[in-house]
C-alpha cells in the first residue's frame, strides 16, 4: 500500500528558512497534485498550498504568499516545501496530501513538526 | 473565501450511543465537502467525500449527508476508538480548502 512520508521538519529561527519535503512510496506521486496543510499546536488545520501534477499551477495561502515555494521533483516522486521569512506563527505540524478528482484530500502523511523559536 | 462552521465544538457522549455532527457553509459547495477524523498525535483521515461517500475502509456506522450550505456526519452506535475530533472541508473555486474549526467528539 501507498504511503506519503514527510521529512525536514526542525527548529528554525525567526526570520530563517527550511525545506520540508513529501515523498511517495508505492504509488506514482506525478499522476497527482499536492498540498500542504498545516497544524500549528492545539490548533486546527489549515491549507497553504498547492502543485499541480506537472508543476504548472500552484496557489497559496494569503498568510504563507511570498514567503513559501512549492515544487516537485516527479523523477525523486517528492514534493517539497521551501519556507523563508519563518516566523513563530509558522510553528505547526506540516502535512502533505494528495488530490483527487480536483477536489479531495486523499492521502496524508504522518506530518513533519517545524518549530520557529530563538 | 467560504468559511465552515461547525456545530457543537464539544460532543459528550457515550460508547453505543449516536453522535450527530454538523457543518454549515456561508455559501453553496454543492456537495463538494468532506469530513475528516483526528485522533491524538495521528494525521487527519478521510471519512466521507462529496458529502455521503465513504472512503476506502471507512466502517458503515459513519454516515454523511447534506448539500449546498448544510451538511451532517453522523456515527450511529459509537465504537471507543470514533472518540476524536472531526473537521469539514470543502474546495469549490479553484485549489483553496478550507475547513471548519472542528468538532471534539469526547467520552462522556
Amino acid at each position: 500500500e501507498g504511503q506519503l512520508v514527510e521529512s525536514g521538519g526542525g527548529l528554525a529561527q525567526p526570520g530563517g528558512s527550511l525545506r520540508i519535503s513529501c515523498e511517495a512510496s508505492g504509488f506514482t506521486l506525478g499522476t497527482y497534485g499536492v498540498n500542504w496543510v498545516r497544524q500549528a499546536p492545539g490548533k486546527g488545520l489549515q491549507w497553504i498550498a498547492y502543485i499541480s501534477s506537472a508543476s504548472r499551477t500552484s496557489e497559496y495561502a494569503d498568510s504563507v504568499k511570498g514567503r513559501f515555494t512549492i515544487s516537485r521533483d516527479n523523477a525523486q516522486n517528492s514534493v517539497y516545501l521551501q519556507m523563508n521569512s519563518l516566523r513563530a506563527e509558522d510553528t505547526a505540524v506540516y502535512y502533505c496530501a494528495t488530490d483527487r478528482a480536483g477536489r479531495i484530500l486523499w492521502w496524508w502523511g504522518q506530518g513533519t513538526l517545524v518549530t520557529v523559536s530563538s | 473565501e467560504i468559511v465552515l462552521a461547525q456545530s457543537p465544538d464539544t460532543l459528550s457522549l457515550s460508547p453505543g450511543e449516536s453522535a450527530t455532527l454538523s457543518c454549515r457553509a456561508s455559501q453553496s459547495v454543492s456537495n463538494y465537502l468532506a469530513w475528516f477524523q483526528q485522533r491524538p498525535g495521528q494525521p487527519p483521515r478521510l471519512l466521507i467525500y462529496d458529502a455521503s461517500l465513504r472512503a476506502p475502509g471507512i466502517p458503515a456506522r459513519f454516515n454523511g449527508s447534506g448539500s449546498g450550505t448544510d451538511f451532517t456526519l453522523t456515527i450511529s452506535s459509537l465504537e471507543p476508538e470514533d472518540f476524536a475530533v472531526y473537521y469539514c472541508q470543502q474546495r469549490t473555486n479553484g485549489p483553496r480548502h478550507t475547513f471548519g474549526q472542528g468538532t471534539k467528539l469526547e467520552i462522556k
